[in-house]
This record gives C-alpha cells, structure tokens and sequence, in this order.
C-alpha cells in the first residue's frame, strides 16, 4: 500500500499570499495518478486537480499541482478567503485497485 | 449536474451492521464506478471500495472481511454494509463517483456524507 505524506501539517497564511503544499508518496505513483481536494468544515471534499496537474472543471488558475512519481505539489498563487481550507492529496494503485489518501494539510488565516 | 445523496442509520450499538444508500441523479449511472469513503475524526479519509453498473466490486483489504457493496441499477443506487461495527467505524461516510481511467481515478462528485456513530 503506497503510503502518503502531506507537509507542511499546518499553515497560518494571510490573503493574497503564494503557497507550496506538499504529498510524498512511498513508492512511485503509476501514471501520475495523484488528485488533489480542498475540504471546508462540514463540506465533502472538492476535487481540484487530477493527474497531479489538470485542473478540474470550475477550479480557478491560481490552483497548480505539478511533480511525479514520488514527490508532487500544490501551489496556490494568490490566496482568496476561499481558499483557507484542509487540502489533501489521493493516489490510485492498480495491484490491487485502491486508493490511499494523505493526512492533509490545513491553511489558516493568520 | 449529477447529484449523489445518501441515507441510512447514525447510530448504531457495537457488533451492528452498518447499512447505508446512495441514489444517483444525472449523468450516467453505467459509465463510471461508485464508492464509499469515510473520515474518522481527525483522521484521515479512507477509501473503503468501489462498485460498477455489473456487480464488480474492488475493497479495501483492511475492510474486505467485513464490507459488502452492491448496487441496484433499476433505480440508480449503490449500496454499503458493514458488519460487525466498533468505535473504530465511528465516521461521516461519503458515497462518491469516481474510478475512471480518463480522470486519471479522481473522485470527481461527493454525497454530502452522514454521519456513523458507534456507542453502547
């Protein structure tokens, strides 16, 4: 089972900041099968960009994910209100089919 | 638009079955695969498994001994049970559309979850 691992665990930010988040993976994610969510309190997770980095329908460009295989990441430009979230990242594995999905990272308002 | 929404027991006494539904609105039930993903308290989410138009099922191995998933394509709907439940199953629980290979296997549409609580 591939394992991930999101860092920082937490972020206190200020509006209109850049921010990097990051997911390591155990083992090699086939494919660039990695997704990225954004989950506000009380809310089911939104996917933001699938991939490692396509965007999906709806999501603003500020939202970048590049990397690979082991190492991937999240930046947001220019932070929004909106934005201040729990992000998490989530690979598919094919031997056996599953998916296994990050700690998260949490971004404040500071 | 597809829509999921969901339904089924919050509270449930240990050694219970969990049994929770899942009806799909939109889009097109047999193209994708269905599944079911909780979050424990401050915990992370955990994929618990996946089911298609046909009957196949995919589990997470931690869960397979004791997770059923079916689905009843005459109204839409997927379903998850899960026996024998702990405090450890204490979650919300999201039915989700997802596992296609064009979408790289993200999960794109999200119920709005329910909450499982397990208490004596």
């Amino acid at each position: 089972e591939i394992v991930l691992t999101q860092s920082p665990g937490a972020l206190s930010l200020s509006p209109g900041d850049r921010v990097t988040l990051s997911c390591r993976a155990s083992q090699s994610v086939s494919s660039n099968y990695l997704s990225w969510y954004q989950q506000q309190r009380g809310q089911p997770p939104r996917l933001l960009l699938y991939g490692a980095s396509n965007r999906a329908p709806g999501i603003p460009d500020r939202f970048t994910g590049t990397g690979s295989r082991t190492v991937f990441t999240l930046t947001i430009s220019r932070l929004e209100p909106e934005d201040f979230a729990v992000y998490y990242c989530q690979q598919y594995g094919s031997s056996p089919p599953m998916y296994t999905f990050g700690q998260g990272t949490k971004l404040d308002i500071k | 638009q597809v829509q999921l929404r969901q339904w089924g027991a919050g509270l449930l006494k240990p050694s219970e079955t969990l049994s929770l539904t899942c009806a799909v609105y939109g889009g097109s039930f047999n193209v994708y695969y269905w599944n079911w993903i909780r979050q424990p308290p401050g915990k992370r989410l955990e994929w618990i498994g996946e089911i298609n138009h046909s009957g196949s099922t995919n589990y997470n191995p931690s869960l397979k001994s004791r997770v059923t998933i079916s689905v009843d394509t005459s109204k839409n709907q997927f379903s998850l049970k899960v026996r024998s439940v702990t405090a450890a199953d204490t979650a919300v629980y999201f039915c989700v559309r997802g596992g296609e290979q064009w979408l790289s296997f993200a999960m794109d549409v999200w119920g709005q979850g329910t909450t499982v609580t397990v208490s004596s």
